[in-house]
């Protein structure tokens, strides 16, 4: 069955440190991908999103997600965490065309 | 990239009442998606709708509790009926806008008393 998974449910990083969101999928084919942020009482906002090419991919806000095929990831990564990226982050995957299924989130809190 | 409007933006309704819920595009789309989001959890397809077709359901949704109009490629409806306080949620509507990816509408967030 085609599957995303988020293993982090919560994870805390200090204001200026490295963060890094994993994501993971079971799909039969390369998927289209994507990384969603929610921010509380909000709407959903693309990040970023890799149809095919490089697989490297940047994103708005600062961040960027590199897909490796070999480990069926898509991880999302920011160099720098600001205190307003605190957030649920959501990783998507689709098949082309068809609805999108998402992870069960990755809630993020940002410490001073 | 398409634009949704959806509507009503919010409601609390009375348990047993329905409720209707409207997505309109800004263009032609051949799919549109419903969503439930429950509180603090993440997005759960309902069904996906294509027009002049019944709409496809996932497993757990049915239409009797969940009937979907999609009477032309720019609108649909999702009304959820009967409603009891487990149905409190925010319910989006997507669109795959092919060159974008996928397009949310704002979401209706739904309390049932």
């Amino acid at each position: 069955a085609q599957s995303v998974t988020q293993p982090d449910i919560h994870i805390t990083v200090s204001e200026g440190a490295s963060l890094e969101l994993r994501c993971n999928y079971s799909y039969g084919a390369t998927p289209y991908l994507f990384w969603y942020v929610q921010s509380p009482g909000q709407g959903l906002q693309l990040l970023l999103k890799y149809f095919s090419g490089d697989t490297l991919v940047q994103g708005i806000k600062g961040f960027e997600a590199e897909f490796k095929r070999s480990q069926s990831s898509f991880n999302l990564r920011k160099p720098s965490v600001h205190w307003s990226d605190a957030a649920e982050y959501f990783c998507a995957v689709s098949n082309s065309g068809y609805a999108l299924n998402f992870g069960k989130g990755t809630s993020l809190l940002v410490t001073p | 990239s398409a634009v949704i409007s959806q509507k009503p933006s919010r409601d609390i309704c009375q348990r047993g009442t329905s409720l209707t819920i409207q997505c309109q595009v800004d263009s032609q789309v051949t799919m549109m998606f419903w969503y439930r989001q429950q509180p603090g959890q993440s997005l759960t397809l309902i069904a996906t709708a294509n027009q002049g077709s019944e709409a496809t359901y996932e497993s757990g949704f049915v239409i009797d509790k969940f009937p979907i109009s999609r009477p032309n490629l720019t609108f649909s409806t999702l009304t959820v009926s009967n409603m009891s306080p487990e149905d409190s949620s925010i319910y989006l509507c997507s669109v795959n806008d092919r060159d974008y990816g996928y397009t949310f509408g704002s979401g209706t967030r739904l309390t049932v008393v």
